[in-house]
């Protein structure tokens, strides 16, 4: 089954924007590609997913690859709500979710 | 909008002791999903029910087993639970299971689960 690779955890300032890569080089032709953020004593929160091209929501911005091998959440503006652990997630076509170990955001007043 | 919903949130078990997770929710969602979450780790998927009727296996289901009551509830059962099985398990659901796989996925809040 395909996997993911993030960095264990990333800073950034408040009001700033943020980058969060992940890599997935062995991604299928059919897996989707999603993003889920999870707050301390919380479920998973849905933020974006994609397929082939980037996409846009009112929480973020998702940029995938031309060959989908790796792809970039974007947090446009940094809030203190917003430091949470991102899952980066392949679906196969059974819906079922691939879970990594995340990246912690740690967002800095 | 109770999304979904799972009881108990804390349990705390002897080895060897059997337990039933609830879980329920309110979207008309036809799938849903059990997870386990260790420390420091991502979820990892232990059975999941793609509609009502069916079940299926994910990457962790031994020690378990899974009844899909009706559309609304799956329940997850520990029939002699061991201290490996000490974690948190969330409960999940999707409107719908591929081919398309670009259903979002709705969580509870989870079950925190400790066997000692």
């Amino acid at each position: 089954d395909a996997k993911t690779t993030q960095p264990n955890s990333m800073e950034s300032n408040e009001e700033e924007p943020v980058h969060l890569p992940c890599n997935h080089s062995t991604i299928s032709g059919t897996d989707y590609i999603h993003w889920y953020r999870q707050l301390p004593s919380q479920g998973p929160e849905y933020v974006i997913h994609g397929l082939t091209s980037n996409v846009n929501n009112r929480m973020a911005s998702l940029a995938i690859a031309e060959d989908r091998k790796s792809s970039t959440l974007i947090l446009h503006r940094a809030t203190l709500r917003d430091a949470a652990v991102y899952y980066c997630i392949l679906s196969n076509t059974g819906n079922q979710f691939y879970f990594g170990t995340g990246t912690s955001l740690t967002v800095i007043p | 909008n109770a999304g979904v919903t799972q009881t108990p949130k804390f349990q705390v078990l002897k080895t060897g002791q059997s337990m039933t997770l609830q879980c329920a929710q309110d979207m008309n969602h036809n799938s849903m999903y059990w997870y386990r979450q260790d420390p420091g780790m991502g979820l990892r998927l232990i059975y999941y029910s793609a509609s009502e009727g069916t079940t299926d296996k994910g990457e962790v289901p031994n020690g378990y087993n899974v009844s899909r009551l009706n559309k609304r509830e799956f329940s997850l059962r520990l029939e002699s639970a061991a201290p490996s099985q000490t974690s948190v398990y969330f409960c999940a659901s999707s409107l719908l299971r591929g081919p398309g796989s670009n259903q979002p996925q709705h969580f509870g809040d989870g079950t925190r689960l400790s066997i000692l």
